[in-house]
């Protein structure tokens, strides 16, 4: 199974900033790239699907660079409830393969 | 998404013994998957639950350490065999979300279910 590699941080940012998150896959014919977030003791949640084009839902927005291998979120104007442990997640194709996880960055928002 | 159930969502055992977990879902799903989150780790998937068919294992997992059953389109088993504490994990299912007739909403888009968190003693 390919990698995927995360900062796992902590990343400690006081509310109302802006932060990125980067996560690179070592597969070239990954096919689908998502973010989760799981909070403490919880299940990992879907955050956004991460389209080539890049997309925005809110506060947070999602890049794909095919050329590089790399993803990135960006969340803007931070909330106390964003504090998580940010998920970056690889489908290497075919959609009958179960997903590969990266460790995860940790991100804590400081009031 | 599904709405996904999971039995136990804690146990405590005893090295040598055998829990079987089982994950509900509240509509037909074509694929499920079962996987394991260790102390501080990401999630590792163990293996694709097939309906009607053995279940494919990932590299590092055997059926006979984690038998799965996948009866019908909602429902899956998986049993963690002569369990020792390194098995202490949390172990969780997944479906992937597919509208009827086949068409995937969100290309592979999987969703979990809450998780049972094993301590093996």
């Amino acid at each position: 199974r390919k990698e995927v590699e995360q900062d796992p941080g902590p990343f400690n940012v006081p509310e109302g900033a802006t932060v990125a998150f980067n996560c690179t896959y070592s597969n070239s014919a990954s096919q689908s790239f998502f973010w989760y977030r799981q909070d403490c003791r919880k299940e990992p949640k879907l955050l956004m699907s991460v389209y080539s084009s890049g997309n925005e839902d809110g506060r947070f927005t999602a890049q794909l660079n095919r050329a590089s291998q790399y993803i990135s979120l960006l969340i803007r104007d931070s909330k106390l409830s964003d504090s998580a442990t940010y998920l970056c997640v690889v489908n290497e194709g075919g959609g009958a393969d179960g997903l590969t996880f990266g460790k995860g960055t940790h991100l804590i928002i400081q009031p | 998404s599904a709405v996904i159930s999971q039995k136990p969502s804690r146990d405590i055992c005893q090295r040598g013994t055998s829990l079987t977990i089982q994950c509900q879902v509240d509509s037909q799903v074509t694929m499920m998957f079962w996987y394991r989150q260790q102390p501080g780790q990401s999630l590792t998937l163990i293996a694709t639950a097939n309906q009607g068919s053995e279940a494919t294992y990932e590299s590092g997992f055997v059926i006979d350490k984690f038998p799965i059953s996948r009866p019908n389109l909602t429902f899956s088993t998986l049993t963690v065999s002569n369990m020792s504490p390194e098995d202490s994990s949390i172990y969780l299912c997944s479906v992937e979300d597919r509208m009827s007739g086949g068409a995937v909403l969100v290309p592979d888009t999987q969703y979990f279910g809450p998780g049972t968190r094993l301590t093996v003693l």
